[in-house]
């Protein structure tokens, strides 16, 4: 099956830095990706949609300007935590939608990011 | 809004030993239903899914089967076995393409 990559896997960094999280899609294009959080013993929360080539589309909630996400090419878009506080460590997934037909509209998911401010 | 609703967890099982993972769903209209596993340090995989009521979903001895009457898509297996043990979600979406909705998952454990 198709597979998404993030990068790091885990990080660790001081409070007031910014931090940035890959995804990637390595074998197939991604028209969208969709960038989850998650919190132990929660649900996965969906942040953010992002197409390719333009701005993400933001849940209720979710601070654009804290979150950055850029969606540049077809295979990866890139979630940047700005002036992390303590209170945005949690477990950070990305999923990438196949525009191909033979899996079209499945998401595949990335392994996630451990984030962790100090 | 929508959500998802999966029992409590972790599920302690012996092998052999028959799974039943409860997922009740609140939605409008008729949402895709789905079961994703996470084994550890990977991501999430499909398991099953099914697009509409009374289908059937199956992959690798497990199935769930779409009630609409019940709101319900419980994952079951007769025979689990130690490379069963991950963490279960089940989800749901309206339409193809868009943001799944998670249930908080549940922790499946297998021993011999």
């Amino acid at each position: 099956g198709a597979v998404v990559s993030q990068h790091p896997s885990w990080v660790i960094c001081k409070s007031g830095t910014s931090v940035k999280i890959e995804c990637r899609s390595l074998d197939f294009q991604a028209t969208t990706m969709f960038w989850y959080r998650q919190f132990p013993k929660q649900s996965l929360m969906l942040m953010a949609t992002s197409n390719e080539g333009s701005k993400a589309t933001y849940e209720q909630g979710v601070e654009k300007d804290k979150f950055l996400i850029n969606h540049a090419s077809l295979t990866l878009s890139t979630l940047t935590v700005t002036s992390a506080h303590p209170e945005d460590s949690s477990f950070y997934i990305c999923s990438a939608r196949s525009g191909t037909h033979h899996s079209y509209n499945e998401q595949f998911f990335g392994p996630g990011t451990r984030l962790t401010v100090l | 809004g929508d959500s998802v609703t999966q029992m409590e967890g972790p599920v302690t099982l012996s092998e052999e030993a028959c799974l039943t993972i409860n997922c009740t769903y609140t939605a409008t209209g008729y949402p895709s239903l789905f079961w994703y596993v996470q084994y550890p340090g990977e991501g999430l995989q499909l398991l099953l899914k099914a697009t509409k009521a009374d289908d059937k979903g199956s992959n690798k001895g497990f199935e769930a089967t779409y009630r609409k009457e019940t709101t319900s898509f419980h994952l079951e297996k007769g025979s689990v076995q130690v490379s069963d043990s991950a963490v279960y979600f089940c989800a749901l979406h309206h339409q193809a393409g868009t943001a799944l909705i998670f249930g908080k998952g549940t922790t499946l454990s297998v021993s011999s």
